[in-house]
């Protein structure tokens, strides 16, 4: 199965910048996407495609890839940006979905 | 905007079946480059896709869960279903609905989610 593995937490102050990592354990690595979940909502698509943004999301939310990471980039963190974030990718077929065990943010 | 909705019991019995239902509003069922999906999260674990199924009724479910999973959708009442056979504790979890654009693959709505206990 295609693995996706995310530190447990990340601990920033507000308006520092906050990075959330998500590596592939195999090759090719497929499109990442990230979500933003609060306790008791639904979570929240907040980067596609590895670094494309939907509308209605903040720009200091941002996302990288490089080889087999990718990378969700907080600029100047916010205290309502606490919450926890999952990467999604596929299989190499497309077909199969898998998600990174999760990264709870804390805001300091 | 679409909105996702889960509905059923929050207690199961082991060895039963668990039963949960999405209604879909705000959008249709039958919108082509959708697929409606089904994703749990066990307490203090991550995210695991479970299954999702197309209007047409085909359907793709995780390899590890296949032979215990059923997802059907009711394209009339614009809602679709899960059906997860012989449960444990090991099931016990939120269970989310979502809305996959096939062609980006990611899911772009959300349930609330509906927290699934699996217990005598």
């Amino acid at each position: 199965s295609y693995e996706l593995t995310q530190p447990p937490s990340v601990s920033v102050s507000p308006g520092q910048t906050a990075r959330i990592t998500c590596s592939a354990d195999a090759l090719p690595k497929q499109y990442a996407y990230w979500y933003q979940r609060k306790p008791g909502q639904a979570p929240v698509l907040m980067i596609y495609k590895d670094t494309k943004r939907p509308s209605g999301i903040p720009e200091r939310f941002s996302g990288s890839s490089s080889g087999t990471t990718v990378t969700l980039t907080i600029s100047g963190v916010q205290a309502e940006d606490e919450a926890e974030y999952f990467c999604q990718s596929a299989d190499i077929t497309g077909t199969y979905v898998t998600f990174g065990g999760g990264t709870k943010l804390t805001v300091l | 905007q679409v909105q996702l909705q889960e509905s059923g019991p929050g207690l199961v019995k082991p060895s039963q079946t668990l039963s949960l239902t999405c209604i879909v509003s705000g959008g249709s069922i039958i919108s082509d480059g959708y697929y409606w999906s089904w994703i749990r999260q066990h307490p203090g674990k991550g995210l695991e896709w479970i299954g999702y199924i197309y209007h047409s009724g085909a359907t793709y479910y995780h390899p590890s869960l296949q032979s215990r999973v059923g997802i059907s959708v009711d394209t009339s009442n614009n809602r679709f279903s899960l059906n997860l056979r012989s449960v444990t504790a090991a099931d016990t979890a939120v269970y989310y609905c979502a809305r996959l654009f096939w062609s980006d693959h990611y899911f772009d709505s959300w349930g609330q989610g509906s927290l699934v206990t699996v217990s005598s």
